[in-house]
């Protein structure tokens, strides 16, 4: 079955090390996402990659950072200058033209 | 601030109708989503609505879409327990990407 995953489920981590979130797609889509998600406050978009070796800054990029090395995965950093980690992380991904996005079941980091 | 807006918070009792309301800007939006979450778990395209379309069935939920006052909702019919979660409406902006509302948490009581 196609779809996109995302791992771990749970993450914690001590305050000032930098983690890395992992999602992969084998849907062949061509662009991923990551979004952030705080209670109440919906989804805020940090990065998104239309195409390979290219990405893009959202409304919230500071203190993340994304590579995309290859088609089907998007991997998330966030360093130890996000001010505030603790949220729930979703990756979704998507094709041009295509009916909405497909999401990851996501990952609750949890910075103690 | 928010280009799509919908209300926070929906309490119904189960076996009624939830109507979920929501109004966006970007009168290009080819396609209009609700998409369900459930706790912990990420999003589920409930359904959508081609942008030149008034309404669309779809067993118990329909989506009316009104393109002059810029106002979609979505009404669910018979709702049931499994039915509480939150809901998000997106339209797709000029770039093609998805902007969300808040998401409309439903609770449904016996």
């Amino acid at each position: 079955d196609g779809g996109i995953t995302q791992s771990p489920k749970y993450l914690f981590r001590k305050e000032g090390q930098n983690v890395t979130l992992s999602c992969e797609q084998n849907l062949n889509h061509d662009a991923m996402y990551w979004y952030r998600q705080d209670p109440g406050q919906g989804l805020r978009l940090i990065y998104y990659s239309q195409i390979v070796n290219d990405f893009q800054k959202g409304d919230i990029a500071e203190g993340y950072s994304v590579s995309r090395e290859k088609k089907e995965s998007f991997p998330l950093t966030v360093t130890s200058a996000q001010k505030n980690p603790t949220a729930f992380y979703l990756c979704a991904s998507s094709i041009p033209g295509g009916i909405g996005y497909t999401f990851g079941s996501g990952t609750r980091l949890t910075v103690v | 601030g928010e280009d799509v807006e919908q209300s926070l918070f929906l309490s119904v009792r189960e076996g009624d109708s939830s109507v979920i309301n929501c109004t966006y800007t970007d009168s290009s939006s080819t396609y209009l989503y609700w998409y369900k979450q459930e706790p912990g778990a990420g999003l589920q395209l409930l359904t959508y609505i081609f942008s030149n379309m008034d309404m669309k069935q779809d067993q118990r939920l329909t989506v009316l879409l009104n393109k002059k006052d810029k106002h979609l909702s979505l009404r669910i019919a018979d709702t049931q327990t499994g039915d509480s979660a939150i809901y998000f409406c997106a339209e797709t902006d000029s770039w093609g990407k998805l902007q969300f509302g808040a998401g409309t948490q439903v609770v449904v009581t016996p």
